[in-house]
């Protein structure tokens, strides 16, 4: 089955510094995601992005943070200044089209100390 | 407002025999639901989905039955083997727009050897 790669697995940073965490969808995808899970509660929407721009997204997803698509393949969340409760797993997803079942990578850990 | 929630938090089950884990949710506009499985440090993982003009749909030792009445959906693992140990989320979504998941809390399903 085709997947969605992450790295780095995990990511450990200082308070305000900026990290930039990736992803490559699956080729011929064409929608992607990020969502977050806080250690123990459920998977949170961040935002969704298609044809080079964000789509949605949600209360979380504050100044903070942005989403590019530098090239063909990779897929980048950036938190310019992180903050404790930052701390989590970021997962990003991809689609081909709307209305498919959205396949995950396996998270990247943030710890923000 | 959108919100997708599970009756149990835990379920534990004998090797061998079934479980059923609930999920209800609230969006009546959802049509699009879709059931993963999450290990331990690992991604979710797709099980299986069903649209909303479906009550039922059956995988591999896994049915999804969707009462859109009551607003509540259901996922049965038939045979429960040490592998299916594990959280379960159910998620919805609405097709039209931008695609994004809301997910459950979740259920940690353990199976008994």
């Amino acid at each position: 089955e085709p997947e969605v790669t992450q790295t780095p697995s995990h990511q450990v940073t200082q308070m305000g510094q900026e990290v930039i965490l990736r992803c490559v969808p699956i080729s011929n995808h064409l929608y992607f995601y990020w969502y977050r899970q806080i250690l123990g509660q459920k998977v949170e929407f961040l935002v969704s992005f298609y044809n080079n721009e964000i789509s949605e997204k949600s209360e979380i997803f504050d100044d903070q943070f942005s989403v590019e698509r530098p090239d063909g393949s990779n897929f980048t969340l950036k938190i310019r200044s992180t903050k404790l409760e930052d701390s989590a797993m970021y997962f990003c997803a991809s689609i081909p089209e709307v209305g498919q079942r959205e396949y995950f990578g396996a998270g990247t850990r943030l710890s923000v100390l | 407002g959108e919100s997708v929630g599970l009756h149990l938090p835990t379920l534990s089950v004998q090797e061998g025999d079934n479980s059923i884990i609930n999920c209800a949710y609230s969006n009546s506009a959802s049509d699009y639901f879709i059931w993963y499985k999450q290990e331990s440090g690992k991604g979710p993982q797709f099980i299986i989905d069903i649209r909303s003009n479906m009550d039922k749909r059956q995988g591999q030792r896994v049915t999804v039955l969707l009462n859109k009445t009551v607003k509540h959906l259901s996922l049965q693992i038939a045979a429960t083997q040490p592998g299916d140990s594990a959280v379960y989320f159910c998620a919805e979504n609405m097709i039209q727009g931008a695609q994004k998941l809301v997910f459950g809390q979740g259920t940690r399903l353990t199976i008994n050897p």
